[in-house]
């Protein structure tokens, strides 16, 4: 059973430009949720993706975007970064019909 | 709207000592979740509770679902170095929601060998 994983780990952009986030989910789960965690904070709820369609927000502009893909993997996608973007972007996933969440690792952007 | 309120933010101890660190709401959570997270990793679920008043175990840790559903509180029995990490308490946001979660702001847990 694969776990959760995320990449880039690492990332640099300038103001301005577009990102794009992969992620895999953990064997069998087809629910994928992103988070975003900036310093010192909780993760805060981006979006869900549930059968390849946007299962509900957070208090995300609409240029944080994303995809979902027929084997579950999924993409956070952000335009137009400014530099408050800065920060660890987590991907959950999880099973239907239950709390539980398993992270990835998260990828590291910085906005310069 | 919903928000997760967690003390101590952060805690400084010495090995073998117990830690005690609980989180608060003004909303009514029908499902407690504390995480831990390693540096440079994601949260790693360490208990999950679903009933007010339950109190469930996972090795060392212990944690209560509060009798008024607006806190929770973890314990951690003689703490070891490899506890060191960032404690976060998480709730579903609104209600029947699965897998969209409010995440309080985190106690940091020091240890000192």
């Amino acid at each position: 059973e694969t776990g959760v994983t995320q990449s880039p780990t690492h990332l640099i952009k300038t103001r301005g430009q577009q990102v794009t986030l992969r992620c895999s989910s953990q064997s069998g789960h087809n629910t994928v949720s992103w988070y975003q965690q900036a310093l010192g904070q909780g993760p805060q709820f981006i979006f869900q993706y549930y059968r390849e369609e946007e299962n509900g927000r957070g208090n995300f502009p609409p240029r944080f975007s994303g995809l979902q893909f027929p084997n579950y993997s999924s993409e956070l996608n952000v335009n137009a970064l400014e530099l408050d973007d800065s920060a660890l972007y987590l991907c959950a996933s999880s099973l239907p019909g239950t709390e539980k969440l398993f992270f990835g690792s998260g990828t590291q952007l910085s906005v310069l | 709207g919903q928000q997760l309120n967690q003390s101590p933010q952060s805690m400084f101890i010495q090995e073998g000592e117990d830690v005690s660190m609980n989180c608060t709401s003004s909303s009514i959570f029908n499902t407690w979740l504390w995480y831990k997270q390693d540096p440079g990793e994601g949260p790693v679920l360490l208990i999950a509770l679903y009933k007010a008043g339950e109190l469930t175990s996972n090795g060392r840790l212990t944690a209560q679902f509060g009798i008024t559903r607006k806190d929770s509180f973890l314990n951690i029995s003689a703490s070891i170095p490899s506890d060191v990490g960032i404690y976060f308490c998480a709730g579903p946001r609104g209600s029947g929601n699965t897998g969209k979660l409010i995440f309080g702001q985190g106690t940091t847990l020091q240890v000192k060998p």
